[in-house]
Formats: C-alpha cells, structure tokens, sequence
C-alpha cells in the first residue's frame, strides 16, 4: 500500500521570499517521486524527480527537493518566489518494479502576493 | 517531439449520454493512463494501458471504460452520464508505465466534461 500526504492545501508566500511545499509519503515497493505543477486548465507539468540517485534533485524554474528517507519526506523549496510559481503543485509517487497505482497527493496551492 | 494530445479539450453532454475522449501519446511511450480530476476528490487513477493490455485499474464504476490501439492511442469511454462525471480528464504516457524505467509520466492539457 502506499500514501502520499501534502501537508498544507494553501500556502501563501511574498515575491522573493523562499518557497517551502511539504509532502510526506508511504510505500511498500521502492517509490520514484514526483512533483508536478499544474496552472488553471492545464494539465500537469514535470517539475522534478527523484529516481533513488541523489536525494537532492534540482528541477525547472529553480525548484528543488531533498529524499528524506529516514523522515519519508519529499519537501519541495525554491529560494526566492516570483508570481508565475502561483500554481498548484502536486506530490506523486509511482511504484517501480509493481503493478500498483500512481499515487497523488491532494495538491498544494501556491498563492505569491507581489 | 509532439507531447500529450488529448481531443476533445472541452465538451458538454447531458445525463445519460456517453461520452468518448481520446489520446495520442508521445512517439514511443507504450503506456497510456487515465485521470479524473475534480475540486472533491482531486486526482484519482482510472487505469492504465501498456502494449494494448489494460494493467491495473482504479476504483471507479464499470461505466468507466477504455481501450488503447496498436499505435498506443488510448480512448476512454463513460457511458450514462452522471451529473458527478462532471471533471477534467487527463491523460499520461510514458515509456514502460510503472513496471519499469522511472516512472516518469507526462500529461496532456486534459479534456474538460461538463455533464447537465
């Protein structure tokens, strides 16, 4: 069985101030993790992720996020906001190796005020 | 390399209909799988096609089908609409699906349906 929980719906963050999304997960088989953005209409783009190298994975526009094992976290930062982030991102994981389901989180929207 | 071409992107039905929504994946990628996004629920798994089989399924009623072709086109089928069928539907391929590789999967724009 495997779970992905997204710790907080809304986050809300000042132009140029850093960025802190949090997600936690379970997983039975050895997981690759995800995070992908989505903007209103759209469907989900790849922002980074994490395939059981490095545990800190570097993405697109800045983003990057840090495999925690030992805490199960896949938190995703960027250090300084601008208005296009505002978006929804969402935390995935998909089991390599089994035939389970992908899993997503319940999504976490970014609100950046100027 | 074209992406994720989901068709149709907006349709309307009323309740009872059924409905047919298609994707063409990247060049290449054998696994199709669909989504239902709603406000409610958020993003839950529908199924996912590899190589014509479907390989695993989510927890949605029979009146949710689909196939994929020899080409890897995918369509999903719902029949006898529910005002609740009511969500944007999206569609991702990838190369090996979940049996292998990284699992990475890349997403259409969706075909939003708005059942009255």
């Amino acid at each position: 069985a495997q779970s992905v929980t997204q710790l907080d719906s809304h986050v809300s963050v000042s132009e140029g101030t850093p960025v802190l999304l949090r997600c936690n997960y379970s997983s039975s088989y050895s997981p690759s993790l995800f995070w992908y953005v989505q903007h209103p209409n759209k469907g989900l783009q790849l922002l980074l992720k994490y395939t059981s190298a490095a545990t800190l994975v570097k993405g697109i526009n800045g983003f990057e996020a840090e495999f925690k094992k030992s805490e199960t976290s896949f938190h995703l930062t960027k250090p300084s906001a601008h208005m296009s982030d505002a978006a929804e991102y969402f935390c995935v994981v998909v089991p390599v190796g089994g035939y389970q389901k992908v899993t997503f989180g319940t999504g976490t929207k970014l609100q950046v005020i100027p | 390399k074209a992406g994720v071409t989901q068709t149709p992107r907006y349709l309307i039905k009323t309740r009872g209909q059924q409905v047919t929504l298609s994707c063409s994946p990247i060049s290449g990628h054998r696994s199709v799988s669909w989504y239902q996004q709603t406000p409610g629920q958020g993003l839950q798994f529908l199924f996912e096609y590899f190589s014509e089989t479907q390989r695993n399924k989510g927890n949605f009623p029979g009146r949710f089908s689909g196939r994929q072709f020899s080409n890897s086109r995918s369509e999903m089928n719902v029949s006898t609409l529910e005002l609740g069928d009511s969500a944007l539907y999206l569609c991702a391929s990838s190369l090996e699906g979940t049996s292998g590789g990284t699992g990475e999967l890349f997403f259409g724009e969706g075909s939003r349906l708005t059942v009255l």
